[in-house]
């Protein structure tokens, strides 16, 4: 059975600082996604990344994959108060039909 | 554009009733997808509609079912209502399999 897990699950940092959300996934796929949910509201799509080595970046995130280690990290620069929120992994498998499995999502809180 | 609209926001439900969830694509998206998420977990993939037909399912008993209309709105039906089914339900629309999901509001169910 797959299983996507993030670590930290839990993430409290001052503004300014930079840190890193990993993504470990444990069967084949070649589509990992990241999402950002705030309290409340529903998730808003950051990045897809497609391919090994692939790398997305906007703003103060980049996203980047690696599949043969089955790992995707989530790095923020110099955090913000604004990028406090959960974020979530997900991976597709597809075999012929589709399935999405999420990670436990990592609750990230900005420190001013 | 409009984007991915679903009602109603809240809803009260009984053991053993029956619930149906709709949700409105994004324009021209062919693909829907729908969640369960229960509070503070990640979301729960349910199953995929792609062109009318179901193409992927989660772990969810035969009493969640769905359709998809020509439009590429989307219904999803759960049965028998059981307390554990207290939860938000989130639609998701793509342009196809695999591809960015756009996620709706979602829809809050309490079951008593």
């Amino acid at each position: 059975e797959l299983k996507v897990e993030q670590n930290p699950l839990f993430l409290s940092m001052q503004e300014g600082k930079n840190y890193t959300i990993y993504c470990n996934y444990s069967t084949t796929s070649d589509r990992l996604y990241w999402y950002r949910q705030d309290p409340g509201k529903s998730l808003e799509s950051l990045f897809v990344l497609l391919s090994n080595g692939a790398v997305k970046q906007e703003g103060r995130l980049m996203a980047s994959l690696d599949t043969k280690a089955r790992l995707s990290t989530l790095h923020i620069t110099a955090a913000v108060h604004d990028l406090s929120a959960t974020y979530f992994c997900a991976v597709a498998l597809a075999s012929g039909t589709y399935k999405y499995i999420f990670g436990t999502g990592t609750r990230l809180k900005v420190l001013a | 554009e409009t984007g991915v609209t679903q009602s109603p926001t809240h809803l009260i439900k009984t053991r053993g009733q029956q619930v149906t969830l709709r949700c409105s694509s994004q324009s021209g998206h062919n693909t829907v997808s729908w969640y369960q998420q229960a509070l503070g977990q990640g979301p729960q993939f349910i199953f995929q509609y792609y062109r009318e037909e179901e193409n992927g399912r989660g772990n969810f008993p035969p009493r969640f079912s769905g359709l998809q209309f020509p439009n590429y709105s989307s219904e999803l039906n759960v049965n028998a209502l059981e307390l554990d089914d207290s939860a938000l339900y989130l639609c998701a629309s793509s342009l196809g399999q695999g591809e960015t999901q756009y996620f709706g509001p979602g829809t809050r169910l309490l079951v008593l």
